[in-house]
């Protein structure tokens, strides 16, 4: 069974850096493409960017490119959203996902609050 | 990048209807379309991909079509397990954007 189990829950304070994970199992995790979409309260599905742990190629979605970085280790079979300086905008669930036509496996999600 | 429209952003129905929602995308996606259900508190579960193949394990009261750059989700016989959040999903090229979603409500 494909399973991806993410990081817990973060408060964090605005300027602080952050690093969330999300770890595969259950699947050949190098030959399937990552991906992390970002829910805001009450609001809809947001898609960051996308990573293949293979070659760690990535793509990232305009509103999000320089905002926030994706890696993986492959070794570890898992892969990481990460901030350098939060802000209190960057307050959501964050999710990870499985890419094979559309995402077909998604993690739990991991609660960011960013708050002063 | 593809923008992806979705309507209605929400509507009431009762258990039994027949319910329909739409995503229009802003160029030509060929079939790379996915449907999303989300239930609050939960992560988004696949419905259907490539316009209108069912994922396994959902129930065949579900169903996908595209015509052109529209597509629709169609849920047959809504029953009341689904009521939930509804979003559509391009993955033609980067970035894979979604719809604005669809929250489906009891009437």
């Amino acid at each position: 069974e494909v399973q991806l189990v993410q990081s817990g829950a973060e408060v964090k304070k605005p300027g602080e850096s952050l690093k969330i994970s999300c770890k595969g199992s259950g699947y050949r995790f190098s030959s399937y493409w990552i991906g992390w979409v970002r829910q805001m309260p009450a609001k809809g599905l947001e898609w960051m960017g996308i990573i293949y742990p293979g070659d760690s190629d990535s793509r990232y979605s305009p509103s999000f490119q320089g905002q926030v970085t994706i890696s993986v280790d492959k070794s570890l079979n898992t892969s990481y959203l990460q901030w350098t300086s939060l802000k209190a905008s960057d307050t959501a669930m964050y999710y990870c996902a499985v890419a094979e036509n559309g995402f077909h496996a998604w993690g739990q999600g991991t609660l960011v609050t960013v708050s002063s | 990048a593809i923008r992806m429209s979705q309507s209605p952003s929400s509507f009431s129905a009762s258990t039994g209807d027949r319910v329909t929602i739409t995503c229009r995308a802003s160029q030509s996606i060929s079939s790379y379309l996915a449907w999303y259900q989300q239930k609050p508190g939960r992560a988004p579960k696949l419905l259907i991909y490539a316009a209108s193949t069912l994922q396994s394990g959902v129930p065949s009261r579900f169903s996908g079509s595209r015509s052109g750059t529209n597509f629709t989700l169609t849920i047959d016989c809504l029953q009341p397990e689904d009521f939930a959040s509804y979003y559509c999903q391009h993955y033609y090229y980067s970035p894979f954007t979604f719809g604005g979603g669809t929250k489906v409500e009891i009437k």
